[in-house]
């Protein structure tokens, strides 16, 4: 059974940098397990961030960007806002099947 | 600009099946190489995709549900369908449905909190 790995949580301060990463139980994420990033606050349906690794959706401020990094999916939010304490998770694609990581909760403190 | 709306019982009883459906405006499902998706997420808990449906009806199952989900779809009324059979508790969640390409997944429903109990 495919896994995707997220971190289950992390602590950023206002105004500073962190770094989300997504990894697959197969391997190196590649450009072509397609990764999308999703935020999500609590009794809201998931808003999508970012598609095909480094895409923003026409809604997504440019603090947050998407890329590879060590054989990860990363998502990166710069000059974080309070607003930004939310779920993320990941999304890849398996050929056919499509694999949504645990999330990473971050919280703004 | 595309809206998706989930509908269905949010009761259903233990061993029967689960069925709800996505009313899709703003656009044709039959209209552009897209899936239409179904993405559950038990309270508190992550989410997890169901299976989606090819706009020419092709469908593809996430393999640990595969032998309880049937995904369908009727463009004549532009909107898809799910079910699950044999629900347990287990089975409680709020049931998303999505548009997605293979690259994203952009637009999602509010989402329809379904629960499994006698």
């Amino acid at each position: 059974q495919t896994v995707v790995t997220q971190e289950p949580s992390l602590t950023v301060s206002p105004g500073g940098t962190v770094t989300l990463t997504c990894a697959s139980s197969t391997g190196a994420v590649t450009s072509g397990y397609y990764p999308n990033w999703f935020q999500q606050k609590p009794g809201q349906a998931p808003r999508p961030l970012i598609y095909s690794t480094s895409n923003r959706q026409s809604w997504t401020p440019a603090r947050f960007s998407g890329s590879l990094l060590g054989g990860k999916a990363a998502l990166t939010l710069s000059g974080v806002q309070p607003e930004d304490e939310a779920e993320y998770y990941c999304l890849l694609y398996y050929g056919g099947l499509w694999v949504f990581g645990g999330g990473t909760k971050l919280t703004v403190l | 600009q595309l809206q998706l709306q989930e509908s269905g019982p949010g009761l259903v009883k233990p061993s029967e099946t689960l069925s709800l459906t996505c009313t899709v405006s703003g656009g044709f499902i039959s209209s552009g190489s897209y899936y239409w998706g179904w993405i559950r997420q038990p309270p508190g808990k992550e989410l997890e995709w169901i299976g989606s449906i090819y706009y020419s009806g092709s469908t593809f199952y996430n393999p640990s549900l595969k032998s309880r989900v049937t995904i369908t779809v009727d463009s004549s009324k532009n909107r898809f369908s799910l079910n699950l059979s044999s629900v347990t508790a287990a089975d409680t969640a709020v049931f998303y449905c999505a548009r997605h390409s293979l690259v994203e997944m952009d637009y999602w429903g509010q989402g329809a909190l379904v629960t499994v109990s006698s």
